[in-house]
């Protein structure tokens, strides 16, 4: 069965880092576009940034931009993005997504669990 | 930036009775639309691609059309198990991708 799981959530302060992890299996992992996708309490959908199957390419939603890092080991199968000065905006469950395809016109098609991440003195 | 509008926000449905969702685009996403289902507590999962390709495993009284700017999910008989948040995405001009608000489907 094709999967993503995460792992790395927990209590951050404001202005901390932290970093996030995701292990897929049961797929070529090096093909397929990869995602961190967002979602506030109580709220919807939010896509974070996405990293080309290479990891030659990736792209950040603004909110993010400067903060964020997503980056891929091909050879472990794993995923990370590494978060750093969060704010409170950023408290949100945060899903790894396996994109369809390996071009980055695919809806998302394979979602972990999710992992939550709260930013809080 | 390409802005996805659902409505309702919330959908009454009777059990048995057909369910329509809509989805605009701001812009023109050729066939790029997806839908997603997600049920409390549970993580999005991927219903319909391509405007109306069913994913895996997904049963048929779930359908989805339009073309362009407008897009529908139509639930035939909505099941017990169909309760749940419902959410377009355009994955036609990115990045961004975007998602609509969600659409909540209750009895």
């Amino acid at each position: 069965e094709v999967r993503v799981l995460e792992s790395g959530g927990g209590l951050v302060q404001p202005g901390g880092s932290l970093r996030l992890s995701c292990e897929a299996s049961e797929f070529t992992y090096s093909i397929f576009f990869m995602n961190w996708v967002r979602q506030a309490p109580g709220k919807g959908l939010e896509w974070v940034s996405t990293i080309t199957g290479s990891g030659g390419a990736t792209y950040y939603a603004d909110s993010v931009k400067g903060r964020f890092t997503i980056s891929r080991d091909n050879s472990n199968n794993t995923l990370f993005l590494q978060m750093n000065d969060l704010r409170a905006e950023d408290t949100a469950v945060y899903y790894c997504v396996k994109s369809r395809g390996f071009h980055g016109r695919n809806p998302f098609h394979i979602w972990g669990q999710g992992t939550m991440l709260t930013v809080s003195s | 930036e390409i802005v996805m509008t659902q409505s309702p926000a919330t959908l009454p449905v009777s059990p048995g009775e057909g369910a329509t969702l809509s989805c605009r685009a701001s812009q023109n996403i050729n066939n790029n639309l997806a839908w997603y289902q997600q049920k409390p507590g549970q993580a999005p999962r991927l219903l319909i691609y391509d405007i109306s390709t069913r994913a895996a495993g997904i049963p048929t009284r779930f359908s989805g059309s339009g073309s362009g700017t407008e897009f529908t999910l139509t639930i035939n008989s909505p099941q017990s198990e169909d309760y749940a948040v419902y959410y377009c995405q355009q994955y036609s001009t990115w990045p961004p991708y975007t998602f609509g608000q969600g659409t909540k489907l209750e009895i």
